[in-house]
């Protein structure tokens, strides 16, 4: 298995407070992905990270930034959740020269 | 952005059964990855495929990499209870850089 490891695993937090969520890997891969799964949306991207401070948008970035200072760890933020960030929330990393990516165990979140 | 039409979206096997599952796409894709995901759990990636064509196994799993590059395939032999689940295609579309693009899923159900 993949050294991907998602902290917390669950959380319920209410509307306008900011939420942290954070990916911690040991493979030292350079690409970090954060997406969210959602019945009816399969999975989808939210943003990724192709080296540490260095971070693009995925199609549902909107409400959500992100953080990379290290190569092991990818922060996801939710500057206010709102109910609609509902959903489970998956990292994924992947090495260079290659496509396969690598998903952790997710973490739920519910927004009240 | 580039989709991917999975089907069919569920069915039912019976155990020893055959499994047949497929995704295609108007739009040509240089890789095909499937993956399969537990309940409460992350994707696991269970093949990849670079070469169109490619006929690859895994255990009772073999899956191909269409001719057309546009499709690809995951067979499941003898199934048994444990293959429930649900099945995602992912494909790296020419263009999409570091992205890939997911499949709607296949979810694999057990006949009463």
């Amino acid at each position: 298995d993949a050294g991907i490891t998602q902290s917390p695993r669950h959380k319920v937090t209410e509307t306008g407070t900011p939420v942290t969520l954070r990916c911690h890997q040991t493979e030292n891969h350079r690409y970090m992905y954060w997406y969210r799964q959602d019945p009816g949306h399969g999975l989808r991207l939210i943003h990724y990270s192709y080296g540490v401070k260095d971070t693009d948008k995925g199609e549902v970035s909107d409400g959500y930034s992100v953080s990379r200072s290290k190569t092991e760890d990818f922060l996801l933020t939710l500057e206010s959740a709102t109910s609609s960030q509902t959903s489970v929330y998956f990292c994924a990393i992947r090495d260079l020269g290659t496509y396969e990516q690598y998903f952790g165990p997710g973490t739920r979140l519910t927004v009240t | 952005g580039q989709q991917l039409n999975q089907s069919p979206q569920s069915m039912f096997i019976q155990e020893g059964e055959d499994v047949s599952m497929n995704c295609t796409s108007s739009s040509i894709f240089n890789t095909w990855l499937w993956y399969k995901q537990d309940p409460g759990e992350g994707p696991v990636l269970l093949i990849a495929l670079y070469k169109a064509g490619e006929l690859t196994s895994n255990g009772r799993l073999t899956a191909q990499f269409g001719i057309t590059r546009k499709d690809s395939f995951l067979n499941i032999s003898a199934s048994i209870p444990s293959d429930v689940g649900i099945y995602f295609c992912a494909g790296q579309f020419p263009g999409a850089g570091n992205m890939l693009t997911f499949g709607g899923g296949t979810r694999l159900m057990v006949k009463p």
